[in-house]
């Protein structure tokens, strides 16, 4: 059984630029968490999706930041004009629908973005 | 406003010896407690988790004790092994399929 993926695992932009995460989740789950680490930091929320739907973006930036988890394909955060402050790594997280242990977040190996 | 929080922010032991970090957390709410292992560059890694209806929780060398009207959980990892040492999140939940929120880690280093 296949872990999250997560691609690209680097990624370079230049300010002003766009940034489009991607990820897919472990088999069988539905459930879909964005995470960002800043050095020196623990990981914070960003957002929580299901199938088409966002459930959580309480963690979202209000501006340049969406996330997406469509019907067909991956998860995808996307950052518009991006800016040296967006450098970050970003992780995504998925969990089961439905499973004893419902709280427990499987993480992907992370998306570094570094922006110039 | 740190809501789980990891006071040490690095612990050294030796090999074959008892682990013990610890976690606080201030929120009430959070019923489901997670630790995680992270190596750099990688994503973290779930260890062992416990609910608030527990207080201890085993799995092999790994154990999780919670202490509710502490607010404290800790994990004991026994005996500790040189690829034990790593960085390891505290994380709460509170609320099935809801955010988790984590402390800032604390850097283990085993030596052999």
């Amino acid at each position: 059984n296949a872990g999250v993926m997560q691609n690209p695992r680097h990624l370079v932009r230049r300010r002003g630029q766009e940034a489009r995460l991607r990820c897919s989740p472990m088999k069988g789950h539905s459930h879909v968490y964005w995470y960002r680490q800043l050095p020196e930091e623990g990981l914070k929320f960003m957002v929580y999706l299901q199938k088409e739907n966002i459930i959580d973006e309480s963690g979202m930036p209000k501006e340049r930041f969406s996330a997406e988890f469509p019907k067909e394909g991956p998860s995808i955060l996307r950052i518009q004009q991006v800016v040296r402050g967006d450098s970050a790594a970003y992780f995504c997280a998925s969990s089961p629908r439905l499973a004893i242990d419902t709280d427990t977040q499987y993480f992907g190996p992370g998306t570094r973005l570094t922006v110039l | 406003d740190q809501q789980v929080k990891q006071n040490s922010p690095s612990l050294s032991v030796q090999e074959g010896r008892i682990s013990i970090l610890n976690c606080d957390y201030t929120n009430s709410m959070f019923d489901y407690f997670l630790w995680y292992k992270k190596y750099p560059a990688e994503g973290p890694t779930f260890l062992i988790s416990i609910s608030s209806i527990k207080d201890k929780n085993e799995d092999g060398r790994f154990t999780v004790f919670l202490n509710k009207s502490a607010k404290h959980l800790s994990l004991h990892i026994v005996p500790s092994q040189p690829g034990d040492s790593a960085v390891y999140f505290c994380a709460a939940s509170a609320g099935a399929n809801s955010k988790l929120t984590f402390g800032k880690g604390i850097t283990l280093s085993v030596r052999p």
